[in-house]
């Protein structure tokens, strides 16, 4: 079954900062891969999303990624925080588009990141 | 602009009782999902619809049942609430696979 790890449960980092949120993925050959984002008291928005081709995905809000299929990783960055950028954020893996089993997404257990200013 | 609308957005209930969360999506999704989100526990998929007519279990669909009224509409009904089911719960839509899902803001749930 596919499953999604955030190893880090909550993250600090000072306005002006870089960022990094790891993602590890454990699936089939051909996953599809998410970032959300969710502020307090709010749904989650889609920040990008991987399916193919360029292994390196920009996003909004300035945000990117990259899809590493020797490492399962696909890990958020953004080169300088913003304190609005304060929320949790979730990684989630989709079916392997091959194989079909419909459009379920598995959603890591999230990145808390607090931006000291 | 409305995106995925669901209701209510709070709601306590005593163990025992039931109650129906309603969700429905206004971009011609031909998928609908319900989650719930835990602390530590990330979002898990209770049950989903492909298309409409009809509806799968997903990770944890104990306790719960669905009904995929028509392509817009997908309510989640707990028919005897229970402490563990504290929780927020949240609907989703998407269009075929691979595509976006778009959440709506979440219904809080506490059954006392």
């Amino acid at each position: 079954a596919q499953s999604v790890t955030q190893p880090d449960i909550h993250i600090t980092v000072s306005e002006g900062a870089s960022l990094e949120l790891r993602c590890n993925y454990s699936y089939g050959a051909t996953p599809y891969l998410f970032w959300y984002v969710q502020s307090p008291g709010q749904g989650l928005q889609l920040l990008l999303k991987y399916f193919s081709g360029d292994t390196l995905v920009q996003g909004i809000k300035g945000f990117e990624a990259e899809f590493k299929r020797s490492q399962s990783s696909f890990n958020l960055r953004k080169p300088s925080v913003h304190w609005s950028d304060a929320a949790e954020y979730f990684c989630a893996v989709g079916p392997d588009i091959l194989t079909g089993g419909g459009n379920k997404l598995t959603f890591g257990t999230g990145t808390q990141l607090k931006v000291e200013l | 602009n409305a995106g995925v609308t669901q209701t209510p957005k709070f709601q306590v209930l005593k163990t025992g009782q039931s109650m129906t969360l309603q969700c429905a999506q206004d971009m011609n999704h031909n998928s609908m999902y319900w989650y719930r989100q835990d602390p530590g526990m990330g979002l898990r998929l209770i049950y989903y619809s492909a298309s409409e007519g009809t509806t799968d279990k997903g990770e944890v669909p104990n306790g719960y049942n669905v009904s995929r009224l028509n392509k817009r509409e997908f309510s989640l009904r707990l028919e005897s609430a229970a402490p563990s089911q504290t929780s927020v719960y949240f609907c989703a839509s998407s269009e075929e696979k691979g595509n976006t899902i778009y959440f709506g803001e979440g219904s809080w749930l506490t059954v006392v």
